[in-house]
């Protein structure tokens, strides 16, 4: 366990589906991140949140639309994907400051099939 | 913008032996940070170990070390007394330093490790 959690952990939805993933970090950071990790690619970056503000979106389709309510919550809503979204979805978090370590823990991932 | 390869897709090793994963990177930075992640069955991916660019020695952790040459950008990552526990997806990530906010990692494409009874 690394103090960030995931739910669902498995989703399968429809093209025409609404969906929401949710992450949830029980470590008192203030930074959030959301990354995309597909098969034969590295992980990619999709949004960075830092206290509860956006600072990076890394050219995401707007079907990916995330939220970030407080700094222990974060969401990415999903609306009309496409089957090439099909991936593993993991969150992290870090804490941001002088001195840091800066290192990101995450979650377990949520397994999506868009069918 | 920062790369990170990783050359070899897979590797194996019996069990109680040690092995070596390769990582090289590029950046025209010269302050930043070096990971090694590792990522289980489970899938979640758990920090290995850290390197910081402006320490000449080695990070170690355990049964864990790497090999940091800066000038020739390359971050290996060392494995000794191999466990079955050891089996995963190892992969390399940097972040640019020393900056205070949320920096995001780049991560290289993973090695798979296989350890051998």
């Amino acid at each position: 366990e690394t103090g960030v959690t995931q739910t669902p952990r498995h989703l399968v939805m429809g093209m025409t589906n609404k969906k929401s993933l949710k992450c949830e970090q029980h470590l008192g950071h203030n930074a959030m991140y959301w990354y995309k990790q597909s098969a034969k690619k590295p992980l990619e970056l999709m949004f960075v949140y830092s206290l509860e503000e956006r600072v990076e979106n890394n050219s995401v389709p707007s079907r990916f639309s995330p939220e970030c309510p407080n700094s222990s919550h974060l969401f990415l809503h999903l609306h009309t994907l496409q089957p090439e979204d099909s991936a593993l979805y993991l969150c992290a978090s870090s804490q941001t400051g002088t001195g840091i370590p800066y290192e990101q823990y995450f979650g377990p991932g949520t397994r999506l099939t868009v069918t | 913008a920062q790369t990170v390869t990783q050359s070899q897709p897979e590797m194996s090793v019996q069990e109680a032996e040690t092995v070596t994963l390769s990582c090289t990177y590029d950046t025209s930075e010269s302050d930043y940070y070096l990971f090694w992640y590792k990522q289980p069955p489970s899938r979640q991916m758990i920090l290995v170990i850290r390197q910081e660019a402006y320490k000449q020695q080695n990070a170690t952790e355990n049964r864990f070390s790497v090999n940091f040459q800066k000038a020739a950008k390359s971050f290996s990552l060392k494995i000794s007394d191999s466990q079955l526990g050891d089996a995963a997806m190892y992969f390399c990530a940097y972040r640019s330093g020393p900056y205070q906010g949320a920096q995001k990692l780049v991560f290289g494409q993973g090695t798979r490790l296989t350890i051998n009874p």
